[in-house]
């Protein structure tokens, strides 16, 4: 079975910074890995996906993870943040595997990233 | 299209009576699940189909029922509504199994 640990609940950071939101996964087979934002009172959209070649993925608004095999994370990181990216951001891992857990993602608890001006 | 749609958007329920959430997709989308969503918890997956006819459970299936009865449609039934089932309920739809998943904008249930 897979699970996930985001280290941080709530990140507050300021606009125009840098962020980090990291992510640990546990598996004992190949996984995929994905992170979901969610806006308030939406559902969740892909933010990005890690499937397999390069392992650093970027988003088209901006942010980026690096799949660490060794380390097992998939830490997303922005180099400027805005207000707009206030949102709720899932890490989630999917098992590669055909079986039992097929086309299931297994999420994350969520961190709550909070952008002040 | 219309993605992935749920109703209702809001329920109450008092304990012990039952109802059925709806879920329905028109993107041909053989995955189809159903998520509940708790502060500090994230998602947790309740139950889930590869395909019409076929079902299986997730992380958290006590309580909630499922079937498959064709590709489109996905219900949750809860049997006997009990207070710890109060929570925001996702369903959602894939493609294959590395394709990202499609989520409906959720039901805010709760049970007294």
């Amino acid at each position: 079975a897979q699970s996930v640990t985001q280290l941080d609940s709530q990140v507050p950071v300021f606009e125009e910074a840098p962020v980090e939101l990291r992510c640990n996964y546990s598996s004992s087979v190949s996984v995929y890995l994905f992170w979901y934002v969610q806006y308030p009172n939406q559902g969740l959209q892909l933010l990005l996906k890690y499937l397999s070649g390069s392992t650093l993925v970027e988003s088209i608004n901006g942010f980026e993870a690096e799949f660490n095999k060794s380390q097992t994370s998939f830490h997303l990181r922005k180099p400027s943040v805005h207000i707009s990216d206030t949102a709720e951001y899932f890490c989630a891992v999917s098992d590669m595997n055909y079986g039992g857990s097929q086309g299931n993602l297994i999420f994350g608890k969520g961190t709550k990233l909070s952008v002040k001006p | 299209n219309a993605g992935v749609t749920q109703t209702p958007k809001f329920q109450v329920l008092k304990t012990g009576q039952s109802m059925t959430l709806q879920c329905a997709q028109d993107m041909n989308h053989e995955y189809m699940s159903w998520y509940r969503q708790d502060p500090g918890m994230g998602l947790r997956l309740i139950h889930y189909s590869v395909g019409a006819g076929i079902t299986d459970q997730g992380e958290v299936p006590n309580g909630y029922n499922v079937s498959r009865s064709t590709t489109e449609d996905f219900p949750l039934r809860l049997l006997s509504a009990a207070p710890s089932q109060t929570s925001v309920y996702f369903c959602a739809s894939s493609s294959e199994i590395d394709s990202p998943l499609h989520f409906g904008n959720g039901t805010r249930l709760t049970v007294t």
